[in-house]
């Protein structure tokens, strides 16, 4: 069964500082991994997926199979970084998508 | 375009009561998916739907269904309501089916059950 882990509930980092969000996942064929966010009062929305390492806001994300992990990075936070974040975890030949419950990332200035 | 659109915005029920949650998907796009996110965590998935038919089913009970137009919106029709299906549901569209396609969601519909 699938599985999609985020440790940390609630992150602060302050400005200018990196930022990690952990994502572990579990599955057993190949999964596709995506990030999600939402800013206070919008929709949830895309940040990026692992099939198209690119870079958004400044965020990377790379698939480690080895250790099954999507971890979101940044090297200096701002503070229209504030938001919740949420990992989802999907696979070829679906569009349903599995998402982790998410970290509140808090950038202090 | 308004982007995906769900109605209504809220809703209260009382428990055994049933309702019916509307979903219009960006124009074009012919998958919808629905999502039931509890308070405190992510959404979790329930149903999608593409060119009207179901595609894909989460691990929700019987009395929860749903079905897709042929102008591709949606309805998520919840049965004998549960104090625990108080929730916000999300809605969300993207152009085909497969996984590669972004999906992009709606503000979503706050119910609530007493």
């Amino acid at each position: 069964a699938q599985r999609v882990t985020q440790p940390e509930k609630l992150l602060s980092v302050f400005k200018g500082a990196p930022v990690e969000l952990k994502c572990n996942y579990s599955y057993s064929g190949s999964p596709e991994l995506f990030w999600y966010v939402q800013y206070s009062r919008q929709r949830l929305q895309l940040l990026l997926r692992h099939i198209s390492r690119e870079s958004i806001k400044g965020f990377t994300a790379d698939l480690n199979k080895g250790e099954t992990s999507f971890h979101l990075k940044k090297p200096f936070a701002q503070e229209e970084d504030s938001a919740m974040y949420y990992c989802a975890l999907s696979w070829t030949g679906a569009n349903n998508l599995f998402f982790g419950t998410g970290t509140r990332l808090t950038v202090i200035p | 375009d308004a982007g995906v659109t769900q109605s209504p915005t809220h809703l209260i029920k009382t428990r055994g009561q049933h309702v019916t949650l509307r979903c219009s998907p960006i124009s074009g796009h012919k998958s919808v998916s629905w999502y039931q996110q509890v308070l405190g965590q992510g959404p979790q998935f329930i149903f999608q739907y593409y060119e009207k038919e179901e595609r894909g089913r989460g691990n929700f009970p019987d009395r929860f269904s749903a079905r897709q137009f042929p102008n591709y919106s949606s309805e998520l029709n919840v049965n004998a309501l549960l104090l625990g299906d108080s929730a916000l549901y999300l809605c969300a569209s993207s152009l085909e089916w497969e996984s590669h396609n972004e999906q992009f969601f709606g503000p979503g519909t706050r119910l609530t059950v007493l």
